[in-house]
């Protein structure tokens, strides 16, 4: 079974500019998170879809980051405009709520740096 | 705010030594989940507990859930560099599946 994709895995921009990653979670898992986690930290959820809908983005800074799931499959999360705080992993996950504790799938994450 | 606090930060040991890491919190989890971060990667996740005082055994690693549901500890055995990695506990959230992590314990195991 393959697990969860991410691109880029790596990224560097300038503040103000703008940035987009894309995840692809395992096949059939209806509920995708985004995650960002700053160096020596654990990581934070950002947001959370149920198929196409979101479920939770109480802690994506939305004056900056959108992000969108249109056809409940891929997700794009974008950045604009990037400011230096911003620098982080950004990870994906999936889950398909087959067993009772819905066990999240990590991708390897795509590492974000804000010059 | 923190709601898990683990400890120690950093932990760096010699191959074949045993070591403790620790996961605390001041309030009831429902469950907690032990990930493993290796460089560059996203977590993997260990184990689930959810019992008070529930032990479970995964090779050279057991994990232990407090009694009170407030506290959980992992105990890795005969270390191996295999073993290195950022160790995160995580907690689920009332009534939701969204998880909550810690800072994580980073272990450096030295041949």
């Amino acid at each position: 079974e393959a697990g969860v994709a991410q691109s880029p895995r790596y990224k560097i921009i300038e503040k103000r500019q703008s940035v987009a990653f894309w995840c692809n979670p395992i096949s059939g898992h209806a509920t995708l998170y985004w995650y960002q986690q700053i160096l020596g930290q654990g990581p934070k959820l950002l947001i959370q879809f149920q198929n196409n809908g979101v479920v939770d983005d109480s802690q994506l800074p939305k004056d900056r980051f959108s992000a969108e799931r249109l056809k409940g499959v891929d997700s794009t999360l974008k950045i604009q405009p990037a400011k230096l705080e911003d620098s982080a992993v950004y990870l994906c996950a999936s889950s398909g709520g087959g067993d009772s504790y819905n066990e999240q799938f990590f991708g390897p994450g795509t590492r974000l740096t804000v010059l | 705010t923190q709601l898990l606090e683990q400890s120690p930060q950093f932990l760096s040991i010699q191959e074949g030594e045993n070591l403790t890491v620790y996961c605390n919190s001041s309030s009831v989890f429902s469950s907690l989940q032990w990930y493993r971060q290796e460089p560059g990667e996203g977590p993997v996740l260990l184990v689930t507990v959810v019992t008070g005082g529930e032990v479970k055994k995964l090779k050279r690693l057991t994990f232990q859930f407090g009694d009170a549901r407030k506290d959980s500890s992992l105990h890795i055995t005969a270390a191996q560099p295999g073993d290195t990695g950022l160790y995160l506990c995580a907690r689920r959230g009332a009534g939701s599946y969204q998880l909550t992590f810690g800072k994580g314990t980073k272990l450096s195991v030295i041949p």
